[in-house]
């Protein structure tokens, strides 16, 4: 059965600074997409990156970016240069299988909360 | 503006008394789905509807209803709520067939839910 495993509950790190948040997946399907959302104490599901198994190069999105090693089923999250404003939940999901035909269902791993120190 | 609506956004209630909580989206979509969030455990599925007149089970959907007899509306029932169903709840919509391989998931503001 899927399942994403986040095994750092909480996490902190100095303004500016770098932090990486780990992710590891497991799945049999050989199409399957990675994503991560960020949900701040005011509750709303943020949508951050995403990446595709068959994806050559890693995702990036501005100060995220995601760290994806096929091999080894990780896909930790990078962000770069944190902001305070980078205070939050962040959740790492899985959809099997990735063109027509996939349901869409997202599988969530159980998150980490991350606080950005000035 | 592209967007999932939930309402109550708050609600307390007590134990065995039914409630709804309504949930629309204007974007089309076929597909909708609830979760509910519980400290270290993340989301989890309750129920999905792949589009009208269609809605199976998810990963926790004991307690609950759903119904979908109109595209943009997914209301979640709670028949005799108890206290173990006390939790935040998301409602998210997408498209079915997958427009391009980053369609993801669009997620209401999320209804907080007590049971007493």
């Amino acid at each position: 059965a899927q399942k994403i495993t986040q095994t750092q509950p909480g996490m902190f790190v100095q303004e500016k600074e770098a932090v990486t948040l780990d992710c590891t997946y497991d799945t049999s399907d050989p199409s399957y997409g990675l994503f991560w959302y960020k949900q701040p104490s005011s509750g709303e599901m943020i949508f951050l990156i995403y990446q595709g198994s068959y994806d050559q190069q890693n995702a990036t999105e501005g100060r995220y970016s995601l760290n994806f090693q096929k091999a080894r089923k990780s896909a930790n999250l990078v962000i770069s240069a944190s902001q305070l404003g980078d205070s939050a939940m962040y959740f790492c999901a899985m959809r099997e299988g990735n063109y027509g035909g996939a349901t869409n269902k997202l599988i969530f791993g159980t998150g980490t909360l991350l606080a950005v120190q000035p | 503006e592209a967007q999932v609506t939930q309402n109550p956004r708050y609600l307390i209630t007590v134990t065995g008394k039914k409630l709804t909580v309504t949930c629309s989206q204007n974007m089309n979509h076929e597909y909708m789905s609830w979760y509910r969030q519980d400290p270290g455990l993340g989301l989890r599925q309750i129920y999905y509807s792949m589009n009208v007149e269609v809605t199976d089970k998810g990963d926790v959907p004991e307690g609950y209803k759903v119904s979908r007899k109109e595209k943009r509306n997914f209301p979640l029932i709670l028949e005799s709520p108890s206290p173990n169903q006390t939790s935040l709840y998301f409602c998210a919509s997408s498209s079915s067939r997958l427009a391009s391989r980053t369609d993801t998931q669009y997620f209401g503001p999320g209804t907080r839910l007590t049971v007493l």
